[in-house]
C-alpha cells in the first residue's frame, strides 16, 4: 500500500461543478503537499498544509490530522482547471512520497 | 524570490549521450531530491541527497548519477546506461529540521532519440 493514497484517479465534471479529490496517508506523513501539473507541462505548487484549512482564489484545501485525510476542492470548476492533481508528504525517512494523482477533466 | 530552478523545461538529446539535468536552490535548504516520472505514471525517486557531499540512492538509481558539491545544487546526470530516458524529471527540495516545507521545481521535459 502506497503511504500516500488519492482518489478518485479519474474524474469528469461539467464547467461550474465544485470538485472535490481526496488524498488519505499513512502515519509518519508530515507535511501534505497538493500539486498541479498541466498536460505536457510543468509542475506547480498549490498549498502546503500541517493543519486547518488553506484558501486560495476557487481552490481550497483542508487537511485532518486525525484521520490522515486531506481534500483539495475546487469552486466553480472551469475548462482551464484540467490537469492532473498530486498530493504528497514527507514520510518518516525523510523521502517525499507522491500520490499517484487525479486526472481532471473540466467540460466546457 | 525563493525557489527552485530546473532548466531547461525541455531538453532533447541523441540515444548514446550523457545529460545533465539541473538544479539548483536558493532557499538555504538541506535536503533535495530528484523524481522521474513516465506517461500516466506516479512520480518516482531516483536520487536523494540530506546535506552537502552526501546522497542515497532512490528506488530507481541505475542509470543515473548525481552529485551534491554544493548545498544549491543537486545536478543529475542521465547517462547511457539508462535504457530508458526519455521522461519528466522532477527537482524537489526540502526545509531544515525546524521546518520541513517542501519545494518542487517547475521540472524537465527529457526526450532522447
Amino acid at each position: 500500500k502506497n503511504e500516500v493514497e488519492q482518489s478518485p484517479q479519474n474524474l469528469t465534471a461539467q464547467e461550474g461543478e465544485f470538485i472535490t479529490i481526496n488524498c488519505s496517508y499513512s502515519v509518519g506523513i508530515s507535511a501534505l503537499h497538493w500539486l498541479q501539473q498541466h498536460p505536457g507541462g510543468g509542475i506547480v505548487s498549490l498549498f502546503m498544509l500541517s493543519s486547518g484549512k488553506k484558501k486560495h482564489g476557487r481552490l481550497i484545501a483542508t487537511i485532518n490530522i486525525q484521520e490522515k485525510h486531506s481534500s483539495l476542492h475546487i469552486t466553480a470548476s472551469h475548462p482551464r482547471d484540467s490537469a492532473v492533481y498530486i498530493c504528497a508528504g514527507l514520510n518518516r525517512d525523510d523521502k517525499i512520497i507522491f500520490g499517484k494523482g487525479t486526472r481532471l477533466h473540466i467540460l466546457p | 524570490d525563493g525557489g527552485i530552478t530546473q532548466s531547461p523545461k525541455y531538453l532533447f538529446r541523441k540515444e548514446g549521450q550523457n545529460v545533465t539535468l539541473s538544479c539548483e536552490q536558493n532557499l538555504n535548504h538541506d535536503a533535495m531530491y530528484w523524481y522521474r516520472q513516465d506517461p500516466g505514471q506516479g512520480l518516482r525517486l531516483i536520487y536523494y541527497s540530506q546535506i552537502v557531499n552526501d546522497f542515497q540512492k532512490g528506488d530507481i538509481a541505475e542509470g543515473y548519477s548525481v552529485s551534491r558539491e554544493k548545498k544549491e545544487s543537486f545536478p543529475l546526470t542521465v547517462t547511457s546506461a539508462q535504457k530508458n530516458p526519455t521522461a519528466f524529471y522532477l527537482c524537489a527540495s526540502r526545509g531544515t529540521s525546524t521546518s520541513y516545507e517542501q519545494y518542487f521545481g517547475p521540472g524537465t521535459r527529457l526526450t532522447v532519440t
